[in-house]
């Protein structure tokens, strides 16, 4: 089973560039997530999808963007990257927004 | 300031031993999660606690949900080196709006 599938795994990128996270999930779950990891501050939860065609803002949203076209992907675009986007960046779906979450492995960002 | 604190932050242990962790907050909470992750993968859920009072346990690992639902405990016996690993509780705070929020973590460290 893939559950959630997240590429790339790793990427260096210079301020200013722009680049886009892909998140796939074949559980058939309305619900996903984006969510960043800092040491020290734990998950904080980017954007959010209830359901193809509906997302919403999370506590961390600024300087990213995401859609949701279809149930299984759910891409998190970083616009113009700064060096405070670096950071390990996960997504997660799940029958509901207070269902366990299934989360992907992660994708470790560096802006330089 | 977090809604859900997790303590103690970190904790090293020799294996054999047994330890606790917690997962406290001022706000009650309609259910907690907890999620084991290791180094390099996203959290895995481990146990959902729902009723004051619940204990519920997985092999040597029990969890507990607070009699008010403000609070709950994870506690391992005789731990492995195989226990080491980032353990996150999520709660559902019963406000209006509100969102699934991780707790900052326990980063624990069995040494063999």
């Amino acid at each position: 089973n893939a559950g959630v599938t997240q590429t790339p795994k790793f990427q260096v990128l210079k301020t200013g560039q722009s680049m886009t996270l892909q998140c796939a999930q074949d559980m058939n779950h309305e619900y996903m997530s984006w969510y960043r990891q800092d040491p020290g501050m734990g998950l904080r939860l980017i954007h959010y999808s209830v359901g193809a065609g509906i997302t919403d803002q999370g506590e961390v949203p600024n300087g990213y963007n995401v859609s949701r076209s279809t149930t299984e992907d759910f891409p998190l675009r970083l616009l113009s990257a700064a060096p405070s986007q670096t950071s390990v960046y996960f997504c997660a779906s799940s029958a509901g927004q207070f269902q366990p979450q299934h989360f992907g492995d992660g994708t470790r960002l560096s802006i330089l | 300031t977090q809604l859900l604190e997790q303590s103690p932050q970190f904790l090293s242990i020799q294996e054999g031993e047994n330890l606790t962790v917690y997962c406290n907050s001022s706000s009650v909470f309609s259910s907690l999660q907890w999620y084991r992750q290791e180094p390099g993968e996203g959290p895995v859920l481990l146990v959902t606690v729902v009723t004051g009072g619940e204990v519920k346990k997985l092999k040597r690992l029990t969890f507990q949900f607070g009699d008010a639902r403000k609070d709950s405990s994870l506690h391992i016996t005789a731990a492995q080196p195989g226990d080491t690993g980032l353990y996150l509780c999520a709660g559902d705070p019963q406000t209006s709006g509100s969102r699934l929020t991780f707790g900052e973590g326990t980063q624990l460290t069995v040494n063999p």
